[in-house]
């Protein structure tokens, strides 16, 4: 079945350390979407990417970084230069950059920073 | 302001009840979406739509565009439809295709 995989589910890492969180599509869809989600908070955006090798920062962008290389695949590193890390985190997609197809989206990544 | 806000924040309901979660929302928009987010975290789309009114099984979305106003009815209630609900918009016209989301919804359906 085509869907979106995020991995992993629970991520514990020290402060200071960066991570990286996978998110895989086999959709086909061009873009794809990192958001971040907080208790209370509707789901913000952190970075963007419409075509492969092209990306643009969101509403939240400092602090992490994303590649795409593939066209199915989009990581999400959490630098240490990101003052608030623990969140749960989620990867979307749509078959174009207008998404007038709607949106899939993953099952989460919750990082936890000790 | 937000511009994305939802209604009630919580709501409880016992099994059986027909139930209506609101969204009203300030911005232009090519479509709303409403998504659910089960305590494990996944969201699944629920709707999409950009006028009138879909029905899928025990659930009904619509939208009113002059009064940029959406509502969410899940009749006939059950445990299982307890989750989190959440209202989005989209412009299409836009560069990016991006969501902007409401606060979510949780809602608790009692047996």
């Amino acid at each position: 079945d085509g869907g979106i995989t995020q991995s992993p589910k629970y991520l514990f890492r020290k402060e200071g350390q960066n991570v990286t969180l996978s998110c895989e599509q086999n959709l086909n869809h061009d873009a794809m979407y990192w958001y971040r989600q907080d208790p209370g908070q509707g789901l913000r955006l952190i970075y963007y990417s419409q075509i492969v090798n092209d990306f643009q920062k969101g509403d939240i962008a400092e602090g992490y970084s994303v590649s795409r290389e593939k066209k199915e695949s989009f990581p999400l590193t959490v630098t240490s230069a990101q003052k608030n890390p623990t969140a749960f985190y989620l990867c979307a997609s749509s078959v174009t950059r207008t998404a007038q197809y709607g949106y899939t989206f993953g099952s989460g990544t919750r990082l936890t920073v000790v | 302001k937000n511009e994305v806000e939802q209604s009630p924040q919580n709501l409880t309901a016992q099994e059986g009840e027909f139930i209506t979660i609101n969204c009203s929302y300030s911005v232009g928009i090519s479509a709303l979406h409403w998504l659910q987010q089960h305590p494990g975290g996944g969201i699944v789309s629920l709707f999409m739509l950009s006028s009138g009114k879909k029905k899928h099984g025990r659930l009904i979305a619509t939208i009113n565009i002059q009064e940029k106003h959406s509502s969410l009815h899940i009749t006939a209630s059950h445990p299982r439809d307890s989750a989190v609900y959440i209202c989005a918009v989209g412009n299409y016209g836009g560069s990016q295709g991006n969501l902007i989301f409401g606060k979510g919804t949780k809602l608790s359906v009692k047996p």
